[in-house]
């Protein structure tokens, strides 16, 4: 049991490359979450999913994508990578029980924009 | 909606002394609440969880935290630091569609020895 992994862990892009990184969860979760890290803000919900098929806008959508064409699996695309992107990612899951359901972090995508 | 103020981007306590984090939430429903832990370079992990069952709430690793509705806070605390302890740490509330997590900005903590 795995729990949540993201793929890749640090990358470098120059400004208007393109990538996507991966997230995988092997705890048959409903609910997947991307969020982004910067210092001294937290955590901040780019995207989430209710469940295979579905997606949903977070707090700081622009310039990201997803899509969840599989329960274990989301992705997290940038189309056009700009240095405000410079961040670390992480996903998360939770069973899709009520408001007290725990969500399960992955280890996280170091991104740097040059 | 559903916000989190976390007072003190920056604790530093000897080892030994104890640990105080704080939080106070705003939130229009009976909120759930949770304290995350990160260590450098790793993802979050929970370290405890309010869900209405009891007002001190028991963690992983000595934590403890309690939720005092009169005062919209749900503050953390450990009677003696370790040094293991030095972490950043979050506080968050949940709510709002798709029971979405709301983060407070994070609270370094550092162990002095």
């Amino acid at each position: 049991n795995a729990g949540v992994t993201q793929t890749p862990k640090f990358r470098v892009l120059k400004t208007g490359q393109s990538m996507t990184l991966l997230c995988a969860q092997d705890m048959n979760h409903e609910y997947m979450y991307w969020y982004r890290q910067d210092p001294g803000m937290g955590l901040r919900l780019i995207h989430y999913s209710v469940g295979e098929g579905t997606t949903a806008k977070g707090e700081v959508p622009d310039g990201y994508n997803v899509s969840r064409l599989k329960k274990q699996n989301f992705l997290l695309g940038l189309e056009s990578a700009a240095p405000s992107q410079t961040s670390v990612y992480f996903c998360a899951s939770r069973a899709s029980g009520g408001y007290q359901e725990t969500q399960y972090f992955g280890p996280g995508t170091r991104l740097l924009v040059l | 909606a559903q916000s989190v103020t976390q007072l003190g981007s920056h604790v530093s306590v000897s080892e030994g002394a104890l640990v105080l984090l704080r939080c106070n939430y705003s939130s229009s429903v009976p909120p759930y609440l949770f304290w995350y832990v990160q260590y450098p370079n790793q993802g979050l992990q929970l370290l405890l969880k309010y869900t209405s069952a009891a007002t001190l709430v028991k963690g992983i690793n000595g934590f403890e935290a309690e939720f005092k509705k009169s005062e919209t806070s749900f503050h953390l605390t450990k009677p003696s630091a370790h040094m293991s302890d030095a972490a950043e740490y979050f506080c968050a509330v949940s709510g709002g569609g798709a029971q979405k997590l709301v983060f407070g900005q994070g609270t370094r903590l550092t162990i002095n020895p």
